[in-house]
Parts: C-alpha cells; sequence; structure tokens
C-alpha cells in the first residue's frame, strides 16, 4: 500500500512551458486534492474532485488545469508556465465521510525561471 | 479575517519543555479538529484528530478543543528534538469535507 505518490519529484520549467504533475492513490478514496505551499505559508487548495469526471475548482485555480478519469489518479496541468507557480505542490486524498482526514503524497518541487 | 488563524512562530524550546501550539477559529460549524506535522521538505502527515469538544491523548501529545472560546490547542510533552517539525491545524464542518487549514507553526527543539 503506498497510499499517495507524486512525480516528479523535482521539475525546472522555463517561462512558457507547460508540465503535467502526477498524481496517484491505492486507497480507493473518492476525494482528491491539489494544494500549493509557498515558502512559511499554509496551504492553498488549487482545485480538487469528489471523484471521476467531477473537479471543481479551489481557491487559486488560475494558471492549472486537472482531470479525474479514474478512482486513482488526478493529474495537475501547468499552461504557460509563469515564475508565481514556483511553489511546491502537495496532492492529498480522502474518504467520504467524517473527519475527512487526508493523506498526502511527498509533494513535487516545482522552479519556474 | 481568516477562518483559522496560526502563529507561524518560529516557536523555540529546549528539549524536555511542554510545548502549547495553537489555533483560533470564527466558523461555528467546524467539528473536526485535526493537527498534521510536516518535517522538512516532507508532505504533511496527520498526528490527530479531535470531534467536537474535549480532550484526546496519544502518548506525549495532547489534543485539546474548547468550542466556546473557538480555541483548539495541542500539547507535547517531554519534547524531543524529533518532534522539530511545522504543525498545521485544520478543521471542517460536520457535511463539508474540505479542511479549512491554518498558515502552521515551526517548532524547534534544541538539544
Amino acid at each position: 500500500n503506498a497510499g499517495v505518490t507524486q512525480t516528479p519529484k523535482f521539475r525546472i520549467l522555463k517561462i512558457g512551458q507547460s508540465m503535467t504533475l502526477q498524481c496517484t492513490q491505492d486507497m480507493n478514496h473518492n476525494y482528491m486534492y491539489w494544494y500549493r505551499q509557498d515558502p512559511g505559508m499554509g496551504l492553498k487548495l488549487i482545485y480538487y474532485s469528489v471523484g471521476a469526471g467531477i473537479t471543481d475548482k479551489g481557491e487559486v485555480p488560475n494558471g492549472y488545469n486537472v482531470s479525474r478519469s479514474t478512482t486513482e489518479d488526478f493529474p495537475l496541468r501547468l499552461e504557460l508556465a509563469a515564475p508565481s507557480q514556483t511553489s511546491v505542490y502537495f496532492c492529498a486524498s480522502s474518504q467520504p465521510g467524517g473527519p475527512y482526514e487526508q493523506y498526502f503524497g511527498p509533494g513535487t518541487r516545482l522552479t519556474v525561471t | 479575517q481568516k477562518e483559522v488563524e496560526q502563529d507561524p512562530g518560529p516557536l523555540s524550546v529546549p528539549e524536555g519543555a511542554i510545548v502549547s501550539l495553537n489555533c483560533t477559529y470564527s466558523n461555528s460549524a467546524f467539528q473536526y479538529f485535526m493537527w498534521y506535522r510536516q518535517y522538512s521538505r516532507k508532505g504533511p502527515e496527520l498526528l490527530m484528530y479531535t470531534y467536537s469538544s474535549g480532550n484526546k491523548e496519544d502518548g506525549r501529545f495532547t489534543a485539546q478543543v474548547d468550542k466556546s472560546s473557538k480555541y483548539i490547542s495541542l500539547f507535547i510533552r517531554d519534547s524531543q528534538p524529533s518532534d522539530s517539525a511545522t504543525y498545521l491545524c485544520a478543521m471542517s464542518a460536520q457535511s463539508n469535507y474540505q479542511l479549512i487549514w491554518g498558515a502552521g507553526t515551526k517548532l524547534i527543539i534544541k538539544p
């Protein structure tokens, strides 16, 4: 049981490039989330999904897109990367029903230069 | 005003001290209260959760919720250098699966 896995661990992008951050969970969780965490800051929700085929915007969705074709996978797409997207990105998952505790992946550290 | 307020620290204490970490919140609908620990360059991991008011103890860790004051605390007894991490509080309402996060408090335990 690997939990939540994310790839890649690190990535450097040039301004204007695009990339996909991968996230997979093997806990059969319905809910999945993408967060970004800037240095010394808390977690900001980018997008979330309550099940395959259903996604919705979080607090900071601009510049990102997601899809959820299976229960296990929830990739995050960055289009036209900007320096403001330099951050650490975390994927998380949770089950329906309280307490809704979330399980996190190890993160992807992205630098846009 | 943020829904959840948490002092970012850093909080530096000597090894063996009792540590108190706190969050305040404004939404009276919150029923689930969680503490996550995040080591440097790692993802957050759930430490403890509490439902509604009261205390919960797990080894050296005690979580306390005071709903009347909208205030939650995490106490660490006999603190160890390995407890050095950022501690994030998170909360959710009964009917809402989304967690509302505090900014996290960076804790440093000095040997």
